[in-house]
């Protein structure tokens, strides 16, 4: 199985200051046949499901606002959220689908600090 | 725009075999992946298996021996049949459209809300 690494495992981030969520993967998820990265990031806010922020690491899903993006290719990826917002409080997770079984990273929680 | 509902008993005893169906509406099940995902309260994501529009499916090799999906495509829906439960199957279960190539899924665009199942006796 790949073996999806964040950091860190929580971050407080004061209202409208940046947040940083980092990925690793434990090998490649970049497919030389199209050269993209099989990555995606999800967000989970308290007693909901998983909501679909970025795929192919760096594509925005429609909807999601322009102050998150991603960033990374092989192994190394980054979620940055600018200007942080209240209602951006959650658990973070990358996903990896380059190989079944798909596996996610542990999660990363953001506060407000 | 796609809706996913999970519906089953909430509460499987050990032994048995936990059984959830998740109706798709807004949209056919003719198309893309359908998968399972399960969240123990309180910790991380674990993706289960999949069916694909065409019947296909795979699982979690962690999980293989005991889990099925299937599909009912008159009704819109697919199905988790997971056995011999025991405590550490006590989970979040949700379920999943992932999008995806006609060899394999990629992300999943549209969640189920959850359905918590608690393994007890």
């Amino acid at each position: 199985d790949i073996v999806m690494t964040q950091s860190p495992d929580s971050l407080a981030v004061s209202l409208g200051e940046r947040a940083t969520i980092n990925c690793r993967a434990s090998q490649s998820v970049l497919h030389s046949s199209n050269n993209r990265n099989y990555l995606g990031w999800y967000q989970q806010k308290a007693g909901q499901p998983p909501k679909l922020l970025i795929y192919w690491a760096s594509t925005r899903e429609s909807g999601v606002p322009d102050r998150f993006s991603g960033s990374g290719s092989g192994t190394d990826f980054t979620l940055t959220i600018n200007s942080l917002q209240a209602e951006d409080v959650a658990v973070y997770y990358c996903q990896q689908y380059y190989d079944t079984p798909q596996t996610f990273g542990q999660g990363t929680k953001v506060e407000v600090k | 725009q796609v809706q996913l509902q999970e519906s089953g008993p909430g509460l499987v005893k050990p032994s048995e075999t936990l059984s959830l169906t998740c109706t798709v509406s807004g949209g056919s099940i003719n198309t893309y992946y359908w998968s399972w995902i399960r969240q123990p309260p309180g910790k991380g994501l674990e993706w289960i298996g999949y069916i694909s529009y065409t019947g296909s499916t795979k699982y979690n090799p962690s999980l293989k021996s005991r889990v099925s999906i299937s599909v009912d495509t008159s009704k819109n829906q697919f199905s988790l049949q997971l056995s011999s439960v025991t405590a550490a199957d006590t989970a979040f279960y949700y379920c999943a459209r992932q999008v995806g190539s006609q060899w394999m899924p990629y992300y999943s665009d549209c969640w189920g809300q959850g359905t918590l199942v608690t393994v007890s006796s």
